[in-house]
């Protein structure tokens, strides 16, 4: 079973459409959370980091359930330049011990017009 | 601006010779990576510093060197090129704390080998 696993797509939605991505995870000790953004060829940027009580940037939401170790991305109004694949991240423990990040496969956003 | 480069960008090499790649930062981040992209593997580990003159293995380390002379590099050597080591190689950094390890991530180097 991989430490990070992700639906890989696409999913293929229209412009102005909502799209949620999923993710579990295996490791309990991690604590810091993240969605990366990568496009084609181009290195992962980070989109935001995932907090606890959910966080919202603009037109992305994140949540994190520690209990169901499960992580989710929703993107409302869906914008042609949101097509990308977006990585699901967490760290592998406690952030003083190890600095070391999982990352997830990736699950891919093609945003039609 | 404080950023993190690679060189070369692209790169071209045959079978069995010697092969660096370099990553700089200048953000003065203690913890540095090397990761290897391939299709249907995602990102994966290949060595990580977590400061001057510590190296350390990762997940697929076979073949591939790291030194830590300084904080801002940390250059890749492949001992010896394999054909399997064709790849999208992307360096990282992150800060030393509590309060956070994002990673930055270099434009990344592809590598072929022939």
């Amino acid at each position: 079973r991989k430490e990070v696993e992700q639906d890989p797509g696409p999913f293929n939605v229209p412009e102005g459409a909502t799209v949620a991505f999923n993710c579990t995870y295996s490791n309990s000790a991690s604590q810091s959370f993240f969605w990366y953004r990568q496009d084609c060829r181009k290195e992962p940027k980070l989109l935001m980091s995932v907090y606890s009580s959910g966080n919202e940037d603009g037109r992305f939401t994140a949540q994190l359930n520690r209990a169901s170790q499960y992580i989710s991305l929703l993107i409302r109004d869906s914008k042609l330049s949101d097509s990308a694949t977006y990585l699901c991240v967490v760290n592998r423990g406690p952030r003083d011990s190890s600095y070391k990040l999982i990352f997830g496969s990736g699950t891919r956003l093609l945003v039609r017009p | 601006d404080a950023e993190i480069t690679q060189s070369p960008r692209h790169k071209i090499t045959e079978t069995g010779r010697q092969v660096t790649l370099a990553c700089h930062q200048t953000w003065n981040h203690n913890n540095m990576f090397w990761y290897r992209q391939d299709l249907g593997h995602g990102l994966r580990l290949i060595h990580y510093s977590y400061g001057v003159q510590d190296t350390n293995k990762g997940e697929v380390s076979d073949g591939y060197s790291v030194s830590r002379s300084n904080t801002e590099d940390l250059p890749l050597t492949l001992e010896s090129a394999a054909s399997s080591q064709t790849s999208v190689y992307f360096c990282a950094s992150s800060d030393t704390g509590e309060l956070t390890d994002t990673q930055y991530f270099g434009p990344g180097t592809r590598l072929t080998v022939l």
